[in-house]
This record gives C-alpha cells, structure tokens and sequence, in this order.
C-alpha cells in the first residue's frame, strides 16, 4: 500500500529565506504525488502534482518540488518565503484511486 | 466555472441530532470523495462515490455516518445521532474520472461541524 510522511509538523522560517519542507513515500509502484496548502479555515488547494512526466515540478506561487525515486522523496521547496506562505501543507499520494495524506507540516514564517 | 460546492460552511448540532453535509462536484465531475479532518490532525478519508454507486467506504465509521451520490443532485454525508466526537471539519472532493492517471483532485471549502 501507498502511503506518506511528513518529516516535522511544524517548520518556522523567515521571511526571504528557503522553504523546505519534506515528504517521503512508500510505494511499490511508481506513485502519483501531490502537494496541497490549506489556509486557515479554507480548504485545500492543489499547489503541483507529480505524474512521472518530470522529475522537477513547478507549482503555483514559486513552489516546486523535486521527485527522488533513489531516496524515496517528494520535498517541497520554495527559494525564498513570503509571509503569506504561512499555512499548513499537505503531501498525499494515490493509492486505490483515492489520495492519501501526510500529517500535515505547518509552516510558519517569521518577519 | 464554479468549484467544488458545499453546504452549509458551518453548521451546529446537539448531541442526539443529525447533520446532512451536502457537496456538488466541479462541472464534469462524476466521483467524489469525503474527507473528515479533526482538531490537529490531518486529512482521513472517508468514502469514495460515483454516481449511484459507493466504491470504497472503508474510512467510514461503522455506524452513523452514512453516504450518498444520487443520480441527480449533489452528494450527501450523513451523520445521524451525532456526539461531540463527530465536530470536526468535512471536505468534499471531486474528479473526473478514477485517479489512476494522476487526476487531479478538487477540494472544496469545507463544512464545519460543531456538536454542542
């Protein structure tokens, strides 16, 4: 069975530095991963997904993230953080035709 | 082109009573998903549907919780009897097809259920 984790519920950066926040996978198939972001009281919107077309995938608002098959990893990085980059993210990957997800990583980002 | 639809955003119950969440998938859209995340914790799914037809509830509890995707209109989660354990935030999701090839999934908004 497919299944995620989330290395470190909570990760605090500043403002203007890297983000990175980590997802390994557990697959014996090649896996569809994705990285979701919730807002406070939002629901989830898709940030970038990984299909195995390209091993580096760009996402929405400055985010990528690079799949590793030889370390098992879909990390999630952005250069540089803005302030309304706080929000908890969320990795997840299809399995039985239905996503499932990581613990979540809350990121929050000092001024 | 409207995204995942649910109603309401919030709602409140006493213990004993039922809820009825309600979710219409994006335009197309012909499987949804119910997702249940508590205080703190992540995303648990819940029960996978295609029109008419229950594919996989195996995140659903055994008794109470109950669901559907009629023919016409929206999907339905419901919750019957329901106790203070059950407040937590309920997210409908929506595909076009099996996710097999990687399609992408849409979340919507969310309903949030307080029990008192």
């Amino acid at each position: 069975a497919q299944s995620v984790t989330q290395l470190g519920s909570h990760v605090s950066v500043s403002e203007g530095a890297l983000v990175l926040l980590r997802c390994n996978y557990s697959s014996s198939v090649p896996p569809y991963l994705f990285w979701y972001v919730q807002y406070p009281n939002q629901g989830l919107q898709l940030l970038l997904k990984y299909t195995s077309a390209a091993t580096l995938v760009k996402g929405i608002n400055g985010f990528e993230a690079e799949f590793k098959k030889s370390e098992t990893s879909f990390h999630l990085t952005k250069p540089s953080a803005h302030m309304s980059d706080a929000a908890e993210y969320f990795c997840a990957v299809i399995q039985g035709g239905k996503l499932i997800f990581g613990q979540g990583t809350e990121l929050s980002v000092k001024p | 082109n409207a995204g995942v639809m649910q109603n309401p955003r919030h709602l409140v119950r006493r213990r004993g009573q039922e809820a009825r969440l309600r979710c219409s998938p994006m335009k197309g859209h012909s499987h949804v998903y119910w997702y249940r995340q508590l205080p703190e914790e992540g995303l648990k799914f819940m029960v996978y549907l295609q029109k008419e037809n229950i594919i996989d509830e195996s995140g659903m509890p055994k008794e109470r919780f109950s669901a559907e995707f009629p023919k016409e209109g929206p999907s339905i989660l419901r919750i019957q009897q329901v106790v203070r354990g059950d407040s937590a935030a309920y997210f409908c999701a929506s595909s076009t097809d099996r996710t097999g090839s990687g399609n992408t999934i849409y979340f919507g908004e969310g309903s949030w259920l307080t029990v008192v």
